[in-house]
């Protein structure tokens, strides 16, 4: 089976910076995948990452060791619209997504 | 492009009855993926189809089903509804394997149906 653990609540300060960790569990690890969610809204794709290393887009950059099954996403000048949920997704081989249960972030002013 | 579009957007019904989903993907996605959202559990899945293929399966009772059309279009249906079956469920459409990166499967969610059991 497959396990996806990331933290269920995060806040901080709008302005910093924050980083949301994401460990998994997987066989046939194909991508991992991060998506925001904002209240009452479908998920909206942020970044992959298949291969080791840091991708960077903007003011959101997420980060992926094989190796270790974790993953970060990390949030630059924070705003106060990006309080939100934020999924991690572990895609497999054979096409299957699995989701984390989500990190609820709060921006504070 | 217009982007995945689901129907009904809100739903309300009783135990017992049935109901059907109804889920356009991107035009030009053949895969459609079938997820459960509710507070408690997060986002579940519950199947994906390509090609009018089942190709996996989530950890669902087999009240749920789905299927797809030759024009990529999919429906779930849930029958005999209880009270837990409340929840948003989320239509995805992806390019699928035949994608240009094989690697490369970014989902793209509907808006939801809102499925409200009495």
């Amino acid at each position: 089976g497959q396990n996806i653990d990331q933290p269920t609540e995060m806040t901080a300060t709008e302005g910093a910076i924050v980083q949301i960790n994401c460990t998994y569990q997987t066989s046939g690890f194909n991508g991992l995948f991060w998506y925001q969610q904002h209240a009452g809204e479908a998920p909206t794709f942020l970044s992959y990452n298949v291969l080791d290393g840091l991708e960077e887009k903007g003011r959101f950059s997420s980060f992926l060791s094989r190796s270790k099954g974790y993953s970060y996403l990390l949030l630059k000048e924070l705003q106060m619209k990006d309080s939100a949920s934020y999924l991690c997704a572990v895609n497999t081989n054979a096409g299957k997504s699995t989701f984390g249960d989500g990190t609820t972030l709060t921006v504070k002013p | 492009k217009a982007g995945v579009t689901q129907t009904p957007r809100y739903l309300i019904k009783t135990r017992g009855q049935q109901v059907t989903l109804s889920c356009s993907p991107i035009s030009g996605h053949r895969s459609v993926s079938w997820y459960q959202q509710t507070p408690g559990q997060g986002l579940q899945f519950l199947f994906e189809y390509f090609s009018e293929t089942q190709r996996n399966k989530g950890n669902f009772p087999g009240r749920f089903s789905g299927r797809q059309f030759s024009n990529s279009r999919s429906e779930m249906n849930v029958s005999t509804l209880e009270l837990g079956d409340s929840a948003l469920y989320l239509c995805a459409s992806s390019q699928g394997p035949t994608a240009p990166s094989s690697s490369y499967n970014e989902q793209f969610f509907g808006p939801g149906t809102r499925l409200t059991v009495l």
